[in-house]
Order: structure tokens, then sequence, then C-alpha cells
């Protein structure tokens, strides 16, 4: 168990709608990052927030948005879904300082649209 | 731009036996970080090992250690003693310099699938 908490594991929706995915950091992490896995694009980096601000920008489309929240815990809007959105979408969260920046990855949300 | 490469799709391995997945980078920095995660059929992402650019020994985590060959731009993940829980996605990852705004995010590779026979 990475400490790392999202939910919900699994979401079903279709085209055209809007879904929101949460995540819960490690305690102490202030970074939290967000990526999309899928089997044409491999693992991509789409947003990193740091301490309630945006620190970074992936391959994130205009549709989808992101925040962190003053506990720390982040969500990631995913707006006008289409069926190439379909994915699994990690958080991940790390201490966002030091040497190593070793990022530890939530279970997913698995999102199939339809 | 960073860039990960795994050649290998599919390995095999004898349970007990040590196996190589290989990873080669590119990237112009001079200081980077590379990564080796664990994605099982459940999906998650297990972190596994760490080595950074400067790091003159090569990184050990209990039966995982990271063959780092910076001339090379390889950092390949040797497994020793296979387990069958071993088998899974292996991703080999990067960042860039810590000063740089690379360094908050990972480059992934195509993953390779290991599985370990009995």
């Amino acid at each position: 168990d990475s400490g790392v908490t999202q939910t919900p594991k699994h979401l079903i929706t279709a085209t055209g709608q809007r879904v929101t995915l949460r995540c819960s950091p490690r305690s102490g992490d202030l970074s939290v990052y967000w990526y999309q896995q899928s089997l044409d694009q491999g693992l991509q980096f789409l947003i990193q927030y740091y301490n309630g601000e945006e620190r970074a920008k992936g391959n994130i489309l205009e549709r989808f948005s992101a925040q962190q929240f003053p506990d720390l815990h982040s969500e990631l809007n995913l707006s006008s879904l289409e069926l190439g959105d379909s994915a699994l979408y990690f958080c991940a969260s790390s201490v966002g300082r030091g040497s190593s920046y070793e990022q530890y990855f939530g279970p997913g949300t698995r999102l199939t649209v339809t | 731009a960073q860039k990960i490469t795994q050649t290998q799709p599919g390995m095999f391995v004898q349970e007990k036996e040590a196996v190589t997945l290989d990873c080669t980078y590119d990237t112009s920095d001079q200081s980077y970080g590379l990564f080796w995660y664990k994605q099982p059929s459940s999906g998650e992402m297990i972190f596994l090992i760490y080595q950074g650019s400067y790091d003159e020994q090569n990184a050990t985590e209990g039966r995982y250690s990271l063959n780092f060959q910076k001339a090379r731009k390889s950092a390949n993940l040797v497994i020793s003693a296979s387990q069958l829980g071993d088998s899974a996605m292996y991703f080999c990852a990067m960042r860039g310099p810590i000063s740089s705004g690379s360094a908050r995010q990972l480059t992934f590779g195509s993953g390779t699938q290991l599985t370990v026979l009995p």
C-alpha cells in the first residue's frame, strides 16, 4: 500500500459526460501528479500541483482540469468525454523536494467511456 | 526532451533465476534521475528503485539492483532469484534536473512484460 488513495476505483460513463476523479496523497506529501495510462499512448504525465498551486503541465487536454485543495487532496475533472478518454488514471504524490523526487502511485481509477 | 526506450516487450525467466530488463534513455541534462516501477495485473504502480545520475554506486533494493552505465545511457533492472510474484509489467522512467520543471514529471518507457515460469 503506497498510502495514496484514489476514488472511485472504476467509473463507467457515456460520451459527452463529465466526471471527477479524487486523490488523497500520502501523509506529508505536498506534490500531487496525475498520469493517464492508455493502450495507445502508454503512461503520460498530465499535470502536477504543489501545495495548492499548479507547477507543471504535460499532455493535458483543455477538456481536463485539476485542482489541489487546502487539505492537499486533488481532483481531476474530465468533461465532454470521448471514447478515447477511456484509460487508467493515476494519481501520484511525492514530498516535492529532496534529491530523488520518487513518486508513489495510487491504485488508479479505471475510466470507461461508452 | 527526455526519452526512455525499453526494447523488450516481453521476457520469460525461470523461477529462482536472475533476469535483466533493459532500459536506455536519452537526455541532454547532466542531472537526472532514473526509476523502475512494477505494475502487476491488478494495475497499481509500485516504486522499486531509484538511481541518481551523480550516484557513484549502482542502486540496490533487496532483490532489485540497477545496472547504471552512464556513458551508454542505460539503466537496466536486474532481478535476482525470480519469484512467481515478480510476473508483472515493468516500467523504466526518468525525471529531469531538480532545478528545472522537468523534475516534476516522470517520462516512462513502454514497459516490459515479465513472466516468471515455475
